[in-house]
C-alpha cells in the first residue's frame, strides 16, 4: 500500500508556543490530505481538508486561525498548532488520499504524531 | 445528517470468526472502509466496498448492502494480534463539492486465549 510519513511523532511543548507537524505522501501524489485528531478511547475527529494549491477546508468548530494548514506541494501538508494550550494536547493524524486501483480513492494514514502541551 | 453505528466492544476466543457489525446513514454514499486500529497507532487500510456484495481478503472479508447502510466486518482465524479497534467509515459527497470520510466511533476486538 501507499506510505505516508508524518514528523515529528511526538512533541512536548511549553502552553503558547506553536507546532508544526508535516505530513508526507511518499510514493504517490496526493491531491487532498486530511488532518484528524483524536483523543484517548475515542475515534478520528476530522478536522480539515487540504487540498494542494488552495485554502484548507476546515470543519465546524475548528477554528482556522489556531489550526493552520498549509499544503504547498503534492506529497507535503503541514498543520500547525498556534498558541498551543493543554487542551490541545491529542494525537493528530494525518491521511493522503491516493488511488489505489480497485481499491478506490483510498485515504492512506501516517502514523500520528502526539502532541503534548504543558 | 450523517451517523455511523457499530459496537463499542466485543470479545471473542482465538481461532473463532467474528463478524462487526456497521450500520449508516449518509446523503451521497461514494464507498465504505474499514479500518484496523491498534492502540497508540494510526489506522490502517483493511477494505473497501463500494458495490453491494462480499469481498475477501485473506482472513478478512467485508460485506455491504447499500439498500439496508449495512456492512460488516468477518475475519476468520482470530488470532491475539487481531485485538485493535476496527473502524467504520463512509465515504460521502459534500453539499459544497467533493467528499468526506466519516469515521465510527470504533468497535474494540478482545481476542483472548
Amino acid at each position: 500500500g501507499a506510505v505516508v510519513s508524518q514528523h515529528p511523532s511526538r512533541v512536548i511543548c511549553k502552553s503558547g508556543t506553536s507546532v508544526k507537524i508535516e505530513c508526507r505522501s511518499l510514493d504517490f501524489q496526493a491531491t487532498t490530505m486530511f488532518w484528524y485528531r483524536q483523543f484517548p478511547k475515542q475515534s478520528l475527529m476530522l478536522m480539515a481538508t487540504s487540498n494542494e494549491g488552495s485554502k484548507a477546508t476546515y470543519e465546524q468548530g475548528v477554528e482556522k486561525d489556531k489550526f493552520l494548514i498549509n499544503h504547498a506541494s503534492l506529497t507535503l501538508s503541514t498543520l500547525t498548532v498556534t498558541s498551543a494550550h493543554p487542551e490541545d494536547s491529542s494525537f493528530y493524524i494525518c491521511s493522503a488520499e491516493g488511488w489505489a486501483g480497485s481499491e478506490g480513492e483510498t485515504q492512506y494514514f501516517g502514523p500520528g504524531t502526539r502532541l503534548l502541551v504543558l | 445528517g450523517q451517523n455511523i453505528d457499530q459496537p463499542t466492544e466485543m470479545t471473542a476466543t482465538e481461532g473463532a470468526i467474528v463478524q462487526i457489525n456497521c450500520t449508516y446513514q449518509t446523503s451521497g454514499f461514494n464507498g465504505l472502509f474499514w479500518y484496523q486500529q491498534h492502540a497508540g497507532e494510526a489506522p490502517t487500510f483493511l477494505s473497501y466496498n463500494v458495490l453491494d456484495g462480499l469481498e475477501e481478503k485473506g482472513r478478512f472479508s467485508s460485506f455491504l448492502s447499500r439498500s439496508k447502510g449495512y456492512s460488516y466486518l468477518l475475519l476468520k482465524e482470530l488470532q491475539m494480534k487481531d485485538s485493535a479497534s476496527y473502524l467504520c467509515a463512509v465515504r460521502d459527497h459534500r453539499d459544497t463539492g467533493g467528499f468526506k470520510t466519516i469515521f465510527g466511533a470504533g468497535t474494540r476486538l478482545f481476542v483472548k486465549a
